[in-house]
C-alpha cells in the first residue's frame, strides 16, 4: 500500500538549533514528495516539495532530499526560530491517481 | 492562497442530527477534496470529486456523503452525526495534474457532535 511515516513529536528545541523531522514513505508508483506546515488554527500550507530522485526541495530555511534508495524526504533546518513553532505534515503524491497520502504529522515547538 | 473558503468555520451539534459542510473554490479547479484531522491521525481523506457530479470514496467515508453540482462547491454531509465524527475538517483543492501538482487547503471546520 501507500504510506507516509513521520517521527512522533513534540519536538522541543531551543532556539538556533539544528532540526531535522524525519519522513519516510511506501509507494507502489513513482510519487512527488511534500512537507506541509500547519499553524495553529490555520490550514495546511505548502512548505517545499520535490518531484523526482535526489531533488532537493527549500524554503524559508527548510530544506528536505527526495531519496529514492532510503525512500526517505526528511526535513531539516540548520537554525529554528519560535515562529517555526508549529505542525510538520509529509506527504506524498501519486500523481497517476491524483491522490495524496499524510503522515501524522510532527510538533515542534521552539523555545525562546 | 487558492481562493478556499470553507463554510461555517465552527459549529456544534447533537447526535443524530444531519449536518453539511460546504467548501467553495473561486478558480474552477477539477479536483477537490475532503479530509478529517484528529490527533494521532494526521490529515484522513473522506471524498473527494474529480468534476461536476464525479466523486468517490476515501479511506474514512463511512458515515458521511458528499455533492458536487457545480464545480465551484463540494458538500461534506453527515447524514445522522455521531460523536466519533468531531473533528476538524479541511477541504482541499489541486491545481493541476502531474508530478508538480500541489494540494491547497482551505481554513478548515471544527465541528463538535455532542
Amino acid at each position: 500500500g501507500n504510506s507516509v511515516t513521520q517521527m512522533e513529536g513534540p519536538v522541543t528545541l531551543s532556539e538556533e538549533a539544528f532540526l531535522t523531522i524525519n519522513c519516510t514513505y511506501t509507494a507502489t508508483g513513482y510519487p512527488s514528495l511534500f512537507w506541509y506546515v500547519q499553524y495553529p488554527g490555520e490550514g495546511l500550507q505548502l512548505l517545499l516539495k520535490a518531484t523526482k530522485a535526489d531533488d532537493k526541495g527549500s524554503n524559508k530555511g527548510f530544506e528536505a532530499t527526495y531519496r529514492k534508495e532510503t525512500t526517505s524526504f526528511h526535513l531539516e533546518k540548520g537554525s529554528v526560530q519560535v515562529s517555526d513553532s508549529a505542525v510538520y505534515f509529509c506527504a506524498l503524491l501519486l500523481y497517476n491517481f491524483n491522490k495524496f497520502y499524510f503522515g501524522s504529522g510532527t510538533k515542534l515547538n521552539v523555545k525562546p | 492562497d487558492a481562493g478556499i473558503t470553507q463554510s461555517p468555520r465552527h459549529k456544534v451539534t447533537e447526535t443524530g442530527t444531519p449536518v453539511t459542510l460546504r467548501c467553495h473554490q473561486t478558480e474552477n479547479h477539477r479536483y477537490m477534496y475532503w479530509y478529517r484531522q484528529d490527533p494521532g491521525h494526521g490529515l484522513r481523506l473522506i471524498h473527494y470529486s474529480y468534476g461536476v457530479k464525479d466523486t468517490d470514496k476515501g479511506e474514512v467515508s463511512d458515515g458521511y456523503s458528499v455533492s458536487r453540482s457545480k464545480t465551484e462547491d463540494f458538500l461534506l454531509t453527515l447524514e445522522s452525526a455521531t460523536s466519533s465524527q468531531t473533528s476538524v475538517y479541511f477541504c482541499a483543492i489541486t491545481r493541476a495534474g502531474g508530478p508538480t501538482d500541489t494540494q491547497y487547503f482551505g481554513p478548515g471546520t471544527r465541528l463538535t457532535v455532542l
